[in-house]
């Protein structure tokens, strides 16, 4: 089902509390990303990688936190900071810059945070 | 940064006649214009997509048609079907190739009467 897994499907967490999403790919693709999907919106991009220990801020990386240790995980981290963190995330990956366009999305987790 | 603004936000359409959703964007460097369909809870997922050195792009029932001069993309689905019934979101890579992330529209929702 297209290769990128993400975990858990829905997650609960009390506000103040820092939590990490999992992104996992299978597909050997180089480049990751991560965007946020609210009610009634587009996805805002969060982070980027175009290869493993490197990592660049997309639109809205604020109160968020990424790492790229291995080609086929970029976990993504919602710390405090962020405001408003109760959204849908949104894992994407493509096989490499300049050589594939497409971009696979994951399934999503959807975090709720009270 | 890229902005892509897309309209409308909803479209209701009756079954068996065309849709057209149209978007633009702000930066003349964007050459890559993906359109999304994601249905209720689930991953989006690419339907077509199209570089800027074409100006239309068919597969079946779906077409995507590009001006850059005026820096509008434009989406039509003719002959639709109820599981046409979705939200679509149009697309632009600042950077060309998709490699910095993408930038959305805020989606619309396509209704298919029966």
């Amino acid at each position: 089902d297209g290769g990128i897994t993400q975990s858990p499907k829905y997650l609960f967490r009390k506000e103040g509390q820092n939590v990490t999403l999992s992104c996992e790919q299978n597909l050997n693709h180089d480049a990751m990303y991560w965007y946020r999907q609210d009610p009634g919106q587009g996805l805002r991009l969060i982070y980027y990688s175009q290869i493993v220990n490197d990592f660049q801020k997309g639109d809205i990386a604020e109160g968020y936190s990424v790492s790229r240790e291995k080609k086929e995980s970029f976990p993504l981290t919602v710390t405090s900071a962020q405001k408003n963190p109760t959204a849908f995330y949104l894992c994407a990956s493509s096989i490499a810059p300049g050589r594939s366009y497409e971009q696979y999305f994951g399934p999503g987790t959807r975090l709720t945070v009270t | 940064g890229e902005n892509v603004e897309q309209h409308p936000s909803t479209l209701s359409v009756q079954e068996g006649d065309s849709a057209v959703i149209k978007c633009t964007y702000s930066d003349s460097a964007s050459n890559y214009f993906p359109w999304y369909k994601q249905e209720l809870g689930k991953r989006p997922q690419l339907i077509i997509d199209i570089r800027s050195n074409v100006g239309e792009k068919k597969d079946q029932r779906i077409a995507v048609t590009l001006n850059k001069t005026a820096k509008h993309f434009s989406l039509h689905i003719t002959e639709t079907q109820p599981e046409d019934s979705a939200v679509y979101f149009c697309a632009a890579s600042p950077s060309g190739g998709g490699a910095d992330g993408l930038t959305f529209g805020k989606g619309t929702h396509l209704i298919i009467q029966p």
